[in-house]
């Protein structure tokens, strides 16, 4: 059972262009998070999803940023215009179920670089 | 809101020495805490877990018990080898209702041969 997929893994723009991250959750796994890892921090909660909804958007930067999880493909996360301050790895991890007790298991990540 | 607090690194230790990294916490609700480590350039590990006070996590001769009276889970080992040099997260999902995971910033911890 392959684990959590995440590509690219590293991802280099410029500052104005648009950057797609793709996450691919474990077979069976229909919860999909997004994390943000800056610099010299822990990571910070972005998004969650289901298939075709976002059930919790609270950590999402409010303009630029965007989420989907659709029926068939993988979870892609949306960044529009990006500039130097959205330089960070980001992370994905999916869940069997939701809730307090079932493990969220993580991809290697996406470092992005805006130039 | 929901927080957690973990020792600040870089923490550098000898092979076979003890090791305890501290862990303290804020939250709504009764959570559930959580270790996680970081290889270099590599995703989070879940390290160990404990979902109720007085429960104890353990993997990979790893420790930590969750202590709602110190609102603590502080992680530890007995002796620590070369290998375990990484970076450990703390964390806590709450069971307030929160989806995500909220992280500490990390401890970088350096095993010395």
């Amino acid at each position: 059972n392959a684990g959590v997929m995440q590509n690219p893994r590293h991802l280099v723009r410029r500052r104005g262009q648009e950057a797609r991250l793709r996450c691919s959750p474990m077979k069976g796994h229909s919860h999909v998070y997004w994390y943000r890892q800056l610099p010299e921090e822990g990571l910070k909660f972005m998004v969650y999803l289901q298939k075709e909804n976002i059930i919790d958007e609270s950590g999402m930067p409010k303009e630029r940023f965007s989420a989907e999880f659709p029926k068939e493909g993988p979870s892609i996360l949306r960044i529009q215009q990006v500039v130097r301050g959205d330089s960070a790895a980001y992370f994905c991890a999916s869940s069997e179920l939701a809730g307090v007790r079932n493990e969220q298991f993580f991809g290697p990540g996406t470092r992005l670089t805006v130039l | 809101g929901d927080s957690v607090t973990q020792m600040e690194g870089p923490v550098t230790l000898s092979e076979e020495a003890f090791l305890t990294i501290n862990c303290t916490y804020t939250a709504t609700g009764y959570p559930s805490l959580f270790w996680y480590v970081q290889y270099p350039g590599e995703g989070l590990q879940l390290l160990l877990k404990a979902t109720k006070a007085d429960d104890k996590g353990s993997n990979k001769g790893f420790e930590a018990t969750y202590r709602k009276e110190t609102t603590s889970f502080h992680l530890e080992k007995g002796s620590v080898q070369v290998s375990d040099s990484a970076v450990y997260f703390c964390a806590l999902m709450s069971g307030g209702g929160a989806d995500g995971l909220t992280f500490g910033k990390g401890t970088h911890l350096i095993i010395q041969p």
